[in-house]
């Protein structure tokens, strides 16, 4: 069945380094690729997507590129801030479905 | 605009008591969905609907049953509570299926719910 891999977390960077996050993926079809952010105490939130392969999503800083080749959809920041410190998770779903499958989260903490 | 509400935001429960959570959610989505957050596991899918008067069972039903009235609310029933079901409860939603890929999923603030 489709699945999801991210890195192990806890991340921890000082502010203003480089981050990358490690997401590879597994699926039957041609899913869409996201990344959802959680702060402390409250629910996920869409942090960027990519529809089809080459697509890059980016926000906030973020960018991540749908790799069919490696299966993968790495998530980037050139230089990161305290306020960024949260639970990262990638997820997909299979176009025409309902249902998505999440990774199991990558904490990141970043030092002042 | 409120999105996505639950209730409560937290509950102690003693075991082999019946629970509801409650989401509404006022984005006249029709798909809504509610997933269990564990350390180490991530989210996993409890049930779901693609529409209202129907629902569908995720990858962890057993234990749970869920209803869907009408297109803005989305509750889930513990039976009988179970410590196991000791966990953080999300409920989302997300807009019809485009043609070609999914829509993106909204979230709620959670329930944190502790099962003695």
């Amino acid at each position: 069945g489709d699945s999801v891999t991210q890195m192990e977390g806890p991340v921890t960077l000082s502010e203003e380094a480089f981050l990358t996050i490690n997401c590879t993926y597994t699926a039957t079809g041609y899913p869409s690729l996201f990344w959802y952010v959680q702060y402390p105490g409250e629910g996920l939130q869409l942090l960027l997507k990519a529809t089809k392969a080459d697509d890059k999503g980016s926000n906030k800083g973020f960018e991540a590129t749908y790799r069919k080749e490696t299966t993968s959809f790495h998530l980037e920041k050139g230089s990161v801030q305290v306020s960024d410190s949260a639970v990262y998770f990638c997820a997909l779903s299979e176009s025409g479905t309902y249902k998505y499958i999440f990774g199991t989260g990558t904490r990141l903490k970043v030092l002042a | 605009i409120a999105g996505i509400t639950q209730a409560p935001t937290s509950q102690i429960l003693a075991a082999g008591r019946r629970m509801t959570l409650r989401c509404t959610q006022d984005m006249r989505h029709n798909a809504m969905y509610w997933y269990r957050q564990d350390l180490g596991l991530g989210l996993r899918l409890i049930h779901y609907s693609n529409t209202a008067g129907t629902t569908g069972k995720g990858e962890v039903p057993d234990g749970y049953s869920v209803s869907r009235a009408n297109t803005d609310d989305f509750p889930l029933t513990l039976a009988s509570a179970v410590p196991s079901q000791t966990s953080v409860y999300f409920c989302a939603s997300s807009d019809t299926v485009s043609r070609g890929y999914t829509d993106t999923q909204y979230f709620g603030p959670g329930t944190r719910l502790t099962v003695l």
